[in-house]
């Protein structure tokens, strides 16, 4: 069935580092994919998507681009803020009735002055 | 924020108690889900409707019921709690008709003793 992988945290980066975290996902078809974002104490939100091969999602400088040949959509930003330590999560489009997406265990970045 | 407000916000019980948490929606949104969020799973979808009374299991069903009477409500029951079911709690919404982005409510921490 449909799936997700994603890069086992913790992370730790100094601020204005680069980030990387890898995602890769299993699937039939063509699924739309997302990351999620969730701050302490908070509920998931949307950080950016894409829907279809070669797209790139990009939102508060952070970016991710589907790669069909790799099966992958690892997030990136070039210089990271403390603000920017949450949980991440990788997911994917169910494409089924249920608008269901399919989430990645998280990987929670903490970012050091 | 999405209009979903999720009560209680905590709640602590004991093994063998019904428990009951609801989800309430201002965005009068088609879809509504429960997911479970707990370490190394990350979020996994226990059941969603998709209308008033029209409801349908997940992937971690078992144990839990919900209900649907009006559309901007959506309640999650566990019968009978166990401490397999402490976990934090998120409510999510969508539009659906293919629109798959979600938008989550704060969350439920529940504690079983």
């Amino acid at each position: 069935g449909d799936s997700v992988t994603q890069m086992e945290g913790p992370v730790t980066l100094s601020e204005e580092a680069f980030l990387t975290i890898n995602c890769t996902y299993t699937a039939t078809g063509y699924p739309s994919l997302f990351w999620y974002v969730q701050y302490p104490g908070e509920g998931l939100q949307l950080l950016l998507k894409a829907t279809k091969a070669d797209d790139k999602g990009s939102n508060k400088g952070f970016e991710a681009t589907y790669r069909k040949e790799t099966t992958s959509f690892h997030l990136e930003k070039g210089s990271v803020q403390v603000s920017d330590s949450a949980v991440y999560f990788c997911a994917l489009g169910g494409q089924t009735g249920a608008n269901n997406l399919f989430f990645g265990t998280g990987t929670r970045l903490t970012v050091i002055p | 924020d999405a209009g979903i407000t999720q009560s209680p916000r905590h709640k602590v019980t004991e093994t063998g108690t019904p428990v009951t948490l609801r989800c309430h929606q201002t965005e009068n949104h088609r879809y509504m889900y429960w997911y479970r969020q707990d370490p190394g799973h990350g979020l996994r979808l226990i059941h969603y409707s998709y209308g008033v009374k029209d409801t349908d299991k997940g992937e971690v069903s078992d144990g839990y019921s919900v209900s649907r009477s009006k559309t901007e409500d959506f309640l999650l029951t566990l019968e009978s709690a166990t401490s397999s079911q402490t976990s934090v709690y998120f409510c999510a919404i969508s539009l659906g008709g293919g629109e798959e982005k979600l938008f989550f409510g704060s969350g439920t921490q529940l504690s079983v003793l």
